[in-house]
């Protein structure tokens, strides 16, 4: 069985700062990991995903997402925050075994402060 | 290129009754997911479809709950009879084949309330 853990609920940062999102998931096989973001009475939207190769994949709007195999982990990150990121953040995953449906977590809202 | 549209965006209806949701893919898409999302239970996936036929449906809570995909550009879910507990928000969302690492694309959703 695969399985997303977001432990924050909410992560609030002050605009102009870095911001982290904390995402660990566990899969058989390679992992598929995926980033997504909700805005208010919209659906999910992509951001990044890590499919092989380096551990650190760029995404849409600035952001960033690290992965990191020894701790199963794929936090999501942006250098300076903005407002405009305030939203809902899904971590999702998949194994490479041919089945299509991604697991997502529970999401994690991001308040940036002006 | 047209995002993935589902219908209607809102519905409210009275418990018992039949409900219908649309989804229309996005062209070449493959792949069809129905998701639910509540503030308790989060985003679960309901049914997905490869190339119209359904996959795995264990996600679908009830026989109360039923999905079809006809053809490549149209899929339903369906209530029957419908309960306050059902009463969320649906997303409908496609992906391309091939590749694993393909990743699905949303509609709005259909925000339900059954009274």
């Amino acid at each position: 069985a695969q399985s997303v853990a977001q432990p924050e609920d909410q992560v609030n940062v002050a605009e102009g700062n870095p911001l982290t999102v904390k995402c660990t998931y566990s899969v058989s096989g390679n992992p598929y990991l995926f980033w997504y973001v909700q805005y208010p009475n919209r659906g999910l939207q992509f951001l990044l995903k890590y499919i092989t190769g380096d551990n650190l994949v760029k995404g849409s709007y600035g952001f960033e997402a690290e992965f990191n195999k020894s701790q199963t982990s794929f936090h999501l990150k942006k250098p300076s925050a903005l407002v405009s990121d305030s939203a809902l953040y899904f971590c999702a995953v998949r194994g490479d075994t041919g089945r299509r449906a991604l697991t997502f977590g529970s999401g994690t809202r991001l308040q940036v402060q002006p | 290129d047209a995002g993935v549209i589902q219908s209607p965006r809102h519905e409210v209806t009275e418990m018992g009754q039949e409900v219908t949701l649309r989804c229309k893919p996005i062209s070449g898409h493959d792949y069809l997911f129905w998701y639910r999302q509540t503030m308790m239970r989060g985003l679960e996936l309901l049914i997905y479809f490869n190339n119209n036929v359904p996959i795995d449906d264990s996600g679908m809570p009830e026989d109360r709950f039923s999905a079809k995909m006809p053809n490549a550009s149209f899929s339903t879910l369906k209530i029957q009879p419908s309960e306050p507990r059902d009463s969320a928000v649906y997303f409908c969302a496609s992906s391309r084949g091939g590749r694993l690492g393909q990743p699905q694309h949303f509609g709005d959703g259909t925000r339900l309330s059954i009274l």
